[in-house]
C-alpha cells in the first residue's frame, strides 16, 4: 500500500516560469491537504481539497496559486510566475474518506521548489 | 487563530540522557495534538497523537503529554540515542485536518 506519492521531488524554475506539483493520495483517500514550508520556518495550511471541491482555502496567497483535485487523477498545486520567495518544500497529505476525524493525516516527502 | 511555540529550538544532549520538549498553544479549542517528527529532506513521522479528550500517549521511548487548560504540551524521550536525531514539531489540528505546526525544535544526540 503505497503511501502519499509527490512528484517531482526537486524542481527547479526561472522566475517568470509555472510550476506544478503533483500529489497522489493514499489508495482510498478522498482529502487532499497542501502545506508549505519556507526556509528557516515552520509549516504552514496552504489548502484542503475533496474530490473536485475545495473546502478551506484561507492559506493560498491570494495570486498566482491555485489548485485541483480532480475525479481522477492526482491533486496539483500550480503556482504561476513563480518568484524567488516562492522557493520552499510543499508537502501534501492525505486523509480517509470519513475525514480527520480520527487524526490520520499521513504526509508526502514533499516537492522542493527553487526559483533561480 | 491557533498559535504554536515549541522551546528550546534547538538541544544537543549526549546519548542515554532523558529530555523534554516543551510546546505551547494559544487556543485551547484544540481538538488534538500532535507530534511529528521530520528528518532533512525527508517528509513527516507522526509519532504520537493526544485526543483533545486525552491527558497522555505513549509509544515505547517516548511520552506525550496535554494540558488544555494551561496550553501546553510536552514531549519526554526516555534513554536518547544518535537516531532520534531529528526536527520534533508539535502540531495542533482542527477537526477537519487543518494543522498549525510549531517551528520545532532541532534535536541533536551525540554519542
Amino acid at each position: 500500500n503505497a503511501g502519499v506519492m509527490q512528484n517531482p521531488r526537486h524542481l527547479v524554475r526561472r522566475r517568470g516560469q509555472e510550476a506544478r506539483l503533483r500529489c497522489s493520495p493514499m489508495k482510498g483517500h478522498s482529502h487532499v491537504y497542501w502545506y508549505r514550508q519556507l526556509p528557516e520556518e515552520g509549516l504552514k495550511f496552504m489548502v484542503y481539497l475533496q474530490k473536485e471541491n475545495i473546502i478551506d482555502e484561507s492559506g493560498m496567497p491570494k495570486e498566482r496559486f491555485s489548485a485541483e483535485f480532480p475525479k481522477e487523477g492526482p491533486s496539483i498545486l500550480r503556482i504561476q510566475q513563480v518568484v524567488r520567495g516562492d522557493s520552499a518544500a510543499y508537502f501534501c497529505a492525505s486523509s480517509p474518506p470519513q475525514g480527520y476525524i480520527t487524526g490520520e493525516l499521513f504526509f508526502g516527502e514533499g516537492s522542493r521548489l527553487t526559483v533561480l | 487563530k491557533q498559535e504554536v511555540t515549541q522551546i528550546p529550538a534547538a538541544l544537543s544532549v549526549p546519548e542515554g540522557e532523558n529530555l523534554v520538549l516543551n510546546c505551547s498553544f494559544t487556543d485551547s479549542a484544540i481538538y488534538n495534538l500532535q507530534w511529528f517528527r521530520q528528518d532533512p529532506g525527508k517528509g513527516l513521522t507522526s509519532l504520537l497523537l493526544i485526543q483533545s479528550s486525552q491527558r497522555e500517549q505513549t509509544s515505547g521511548r517516548l511520552n506525550a503529554s496535554l494540558d488544555k487548560s494551561s496550553g501546553r504540551s510536552t514531549l519526554y524521550i526516555a534513554a536518547s540515542q544518535p537516531g532520534d536525531s531529528a526536527t520534533y514539531l508539535c502540531v495542533g489540528g482542527t477537526s477537519y485536518g487543518k494543522l498549525t505546526f510549531g517551528q520545532g525544535t532541532i534535536l541533536t544526540v551525540h554519542p
